[in-house]
Order: structure tokens, then sequence, then C-alpha cells
């Protein structure tokens, strides 16, 4: 089935440990994006990669990273997790042709750090 | 800075029309989206606006004002199960999506 896996759906860490956000998509989509959402506020972008081998900070890239070696995945990493990463992070993509750019969404991780 | 202002919460019975608003003030202006996101899931495309008017699909219609800086999403024949979360989300000069913090739709019967 066409679309975006992440892996897990949910796990809890503890602070100071490191946790790498897997995502892939089969879609062929050149553009990826990582956000977190929490209660009551939008969704924010922390980072986004426009193709393969390029990436770029969004709004809250402060404490990860991510890397693009493909086209179908794109991994976030929480360097040393602190309890504010506690968030439902969702990856996107976009690319497809006549759509606008839409973004399509992943099912979540629902990240807890304690 | 950038904002976009969407309703928290909204009820409507089961059957009606319900309007959601959004307004926007953005660095460019790229196209307007909407999501639908239900509770504990992914966000789900719904519209795409980027020039002015009305555009329709099904039961779901959103308009655009870029002028006045607003975007609405209109659900008509309201069923159970459009109750969640209606996410508004500018593109920006820098082709990035802004996102409003959502609207929770409750349905009753």
């Amino acid at each position: 089935i066409a679309g975006i896996t992440q892996a897990p759906t949910s796990q809890i860490l503890a602070a100071g440990r490191r946790m790498t956000l897997r995502c892939t998509q089969d879609m062929r989509h050149n553009a990826m994006y990582w956000y977190r959402q929490d209660l009551g506020l939008g969704l924010r972008l922390i980072h986004y990669s426009n193709t393969a081998g390029t990436t770029g900070k969004g709004e809250v890239p402060d404490g990860y990273s991510v890397s693009r070696a493909n086209t179908d995945d794109f991994p976030l990493t929480l360097a040393s997790a602190v309890p504010s990463q506690t968030s439902v992070y969702f990856c996107a993509s976009s690319g497809g042709r006549g759509d606008a750019d839409t973004q399509y969404f992943g099912p979540g991780t629902r990240l807890t750090v304690l | 800075g950038q904002n976009i202002d969407q309703p928290t919460e909204m009820t409507a019975t089961e059957g009606a029309i319900v309007q959601i608003n959004c307004t926007y003030q953005t660095s460019g202006f790229n196209g307007l989206f909407w999501y639908q996101q239900h509770a504990g899931e992914a966000p789900t495309f719904l519209s795409y606006n980027v020039l002015d008017g009305l555009e329709e699909k099904g039961r779901f219609s959103s308009f655009l004002s870029r002028s006045k800086g607003y975007s609405y999403l209109l659900l008509k024949e309201l069923q159970m199960k459009d109750s969640a979360s209606y996410l508004c989300a500018v593109r920006d000069s820098n082709y990035q999506l802004i996102w409003g913090a959502g609207t929770k739709l409750i349905i009753k019967p």
C-alpha cells in the first residue's frame, strides 16, 4: 500500500537517551518534513528536506537532527532527549504531480520523555 | 510574526451546516490548505485554495479571500464521523506551511 510509514508507533524514553524516529515513503516524493504536534499548538516544522541529499531547519530545530541519504527515508534523531520533547511527531511528504504540492502525513509517533 | 487564527472548538448538530473560519497573517501567500484530523490520527488533506472564491468538493467547500486574509471551510449535511479537528494552513513565501492550532468540531445527534 502506497504511503508513509513511521516507527515506532509510540515510545517512552528516559531523559538523556538518544532516539531515532524512522520515516519511509514509497510515493517517490521529493520533499519530506518532520513536525511536532502539541496540545493547543499548531503543527510546528522541525526539519525538512526538499530533495535527497539536502536538509533544512524549520521553526523548532534545536535538539533534533535529520539526514536524507535517499528519496524514501528521512530519519529524525534526538541526540539527548529532554522532557520538553514529549510530543506527537508526524512525518510528511510532498511532490506529487498536479496536487499543488500537498503534504501527506504518516501515522505519527507518540514520544514521552521522562 | 506569522499567525493563523481559528476558533478552538465548535459544536453542531447532525444533518446541519457548519462554517469554520480561518484568518491569517503570513509573510507571503502561496496557497491555503484545510486538513481533517481525527483524534489520535494523522491529518488528512481536504482542500486547497490559491485563488479567491469557492472550491466545492462534495459535502465540503472552502472559500478564500486573499485581500482579507480569510478562509472558511463549510461542511454540509453533517455526519457523526465529521467529529474531528480541522486544521488551516498557509504556505508562505518560503514555501513552508504555517499551521493554525485547529478547530475541534463536535457533532451532536
